[in-house]
C-alpha cells in the first residue's frame, strides 16, 4: 500500500529559528514529489515540487530535499516569521498524470511563537 | 482575483438530507478536483475531470456526485448525507492532468448533525 509519512506531527519553534520536517514514503513507481502549506481555514498552496531526478528545491526560505534511493524527503525553513505557522503536507504522485493516485501525508502542524 | 472559488464555505445539514457544493475556477484549466479532508487532516481525492469528463472516482459512495456544467465549474452533489460525510471539501484545478502544480479553493465545512 502507498503510504506517505511525515514527521514530526506537531512543531513549535521561536520566531527567527530554522526547522526541518521530515516525509517518508513508499510510493513506487515514484513520480514526483511535493510540499504544500496549508493556513488555518485554507486550501493547501504549493511551495516546492521535485522529480525523481532532483536532489534539492529553493522557494524563498524554504528549501525541499529529495533522497529517491531511501524514499526521503525534507522540507528545510530558514529563518522563521509567524506566518510560516501552518500544516506542511507532503505529496507523493506514482506517476506522471497529476492528478491520479495522488499520496498526501498526514502534515506537519508548524507553530511560530514570537 | 479569486482563482479557485467555492461555495459555501460553511454547510451545516441533518442526517439524510441532499446538498451541493459549487466550485469554480477562472484560470482556463482543463481539469478540475474534489478532494476530502478528514478530522486527521488527511487529503483524499474523490474526482478529477478533464475537459468535463470523469477521469477517476476514488471508490467514493454513489451518493457523491461530481457534475461539471463546462470546464469552469465542478460542483459536488451529495444525496442522503451521513455522519461520516463531515469534512472539508476541496476544490482544486490543474492546467492539464499532467501539470503537477494543484490550485486549491479555500473549502467547504460540512456538518451534518
Amino acid at each position: 500500500k502507498n503510504q506517505v509519512e511525515q514527521s514530526p506531527q506537531s512543531l513549535i519553534i521561536l520566531e527567527g529559528k530554522n526547522c526541518t520536517l521530515q516525509c517518508n514514503y513508499t510510493v513506487s513507481p515514484f513520480s514526483n514529489l511535493r510540499w504544500y502549506k496549508q493556513d488555518t481555514g485554507r486550501g493547501p498552496v504549493s511551495l516546492t515540487i521535485m522529480t525523481f531526478s532532483e536532489n534539492t528545491k529553493s522557494n524563498g526560505r524554504y528549501t525541499a530535499t529529495l533522497d529517491a534511493d531511501t524514499k526521503q524527503s525534507s522540507l528545510h525553513i530558514t529563518a522563521s516569521q509567524l506566518s510560516d505557522s501552518a500544516s506542511y503536507i507532503c505529496v507523493v504522485s506514482p506517476n506522471n498524470n497529476a492528478g491520479n493516485m495522488l499520496t498526501f501525508g498526514g502534515g506537519t502542524r508548524l507553530m511560530v511563537k514570537p | 482575483d479569486t482563482a479557485v472559488s467555492q461555495t459555501p464555505k460553511y454547510l451545516v445539514t441533518q442526517m439524510g438530507n441532499d446538498k451541493s457544493i459549487k466550485c469554480e475556477q477562472n484560470l482556463g484549466h482543463d481539469t478540475m478536483y474534489w478532494y476530502k479532508q478528514d478530522s486527521k487532516k488527511f487529503l483524499k481525492i474523490m474526482f478529477s475531470y478533464n475537459n468535463k469528463e470523469l477521469i477517476i472516482n476514488e471508490t467514493v459512495p454513489n451518493r457523491f456526485s461530481p457534475k461539471s456544467p463546462d470546464k469552469a465549474h465542478l460542483n459536488l452533489h451529495i444525496n442522503s448525507l451521513e455522519l461520516g460525510d463531515s469534512a472539508v471539501y476541496f476544490c482544486a484545478s490543474s492546467q492539464d492532468l499532467t501539470e503537477k502544480t494543484q490550485y486549491f479553493g479555500p473549502g467547504t465545512r460540512l456538518l451534518v448533525l
